[in-house]
């Protein structure tokens, strides 16, 4: 099993540009989240999707929307992209709320100049 | 003030030391998280408690819901160890709510 995968690793935008982060998990999870990992902050929830079809904020939703695309894949995108969202995205998955482990991805490192 | 604070944020100590890192919070919860943070940045959860006492290898993790306080302790440290030890909290409604991180460093 590859556990949590995420796509790309790097990316650097200029100011305005739009992309979609990708993330997938192969161990049949219903929930998945998106996380930004800044200095100083924390992990920080952005988005979460409870089962297939459902998708709700988190606390720092502003900037991005994300699709359940199917049980397996949550993407995260950015719409038009502004350097307050150079940041570590993390994605993250578990068996069903929060009260089960996560099992994270490696992370995008994205820079917006 | 945060929902958690986790103490010391940086910790350094030399190999085979006893080391201990704290983790209050506010709010009532259903369940802890300890996770780890290497170096390259991938996540990995630790430990997943609710009452008591965890044991996996030379990690301990325990909690006083009473109190709102875990602890988690390594004992005969190794370099390897060195990592970010993060505090998180179930809180419901599919979410974590995370501490800032103590940054340990052990030193061969």
């Amino acid at each position: 099993n590859a556990g949590v995968t995420q796509t790309p690793k790097f990316q650097v935008l200029k100011t305005g540009q739009s992309m979609t982060l990708q993330c997938a998990q192969d161990m049949n999870h219903n929930s998945m989240y998106w996380y930004r990992q800044d200095p100083g902050m924390g992990l920080r929830l952005i988005y979460y999707s409870a089962s297939e079809g459902t998708t709700d904020k988190g606390e720092v939703p502003n900037g991005y929307n994300v699709s359940r695309l199917n049980k397996r894949e949550f993407s995260l995108r950015l719409e038009s992209a502004a350097p307050s969202q150079t940041s570590v995205y993390f994605c993250a998955s578990n068996i069903d709320r929060d009260a089960y482990e996560q099992y994270f991805g490696p992370g995008t490192r994205l820079t917006v100049t | 003030k945060n929902e958690v604070e986790q103490s010391p944020q940086n910790l350094t100590a030399q190999e085979g030391e006893f080391i201990t890192i704290n983790c209050s919070y506010s709010v009532g919860i259903s369940a802890l998280h300890w996770l780890q943070q290497h170096p390259g940045g991938g996540i990995v959860s630790l430990f997943m408690l609710s009452s008591g006492k965890k044991k996996h290898g030379r990690l301990i993790a325990t909690i006083n819901i009473q109190e709102k306080h875990s602890s988690l302790h390594i004992t005969a440290s190794h370099p390897r160890d060195s990592a970010v030890y993060i505090c998180a909290v179930s809180r419901g409604a599919q979410k974590l709510v995370f501490g800032q991180g103590t940054r340990l460093t052990i030193n061969p």
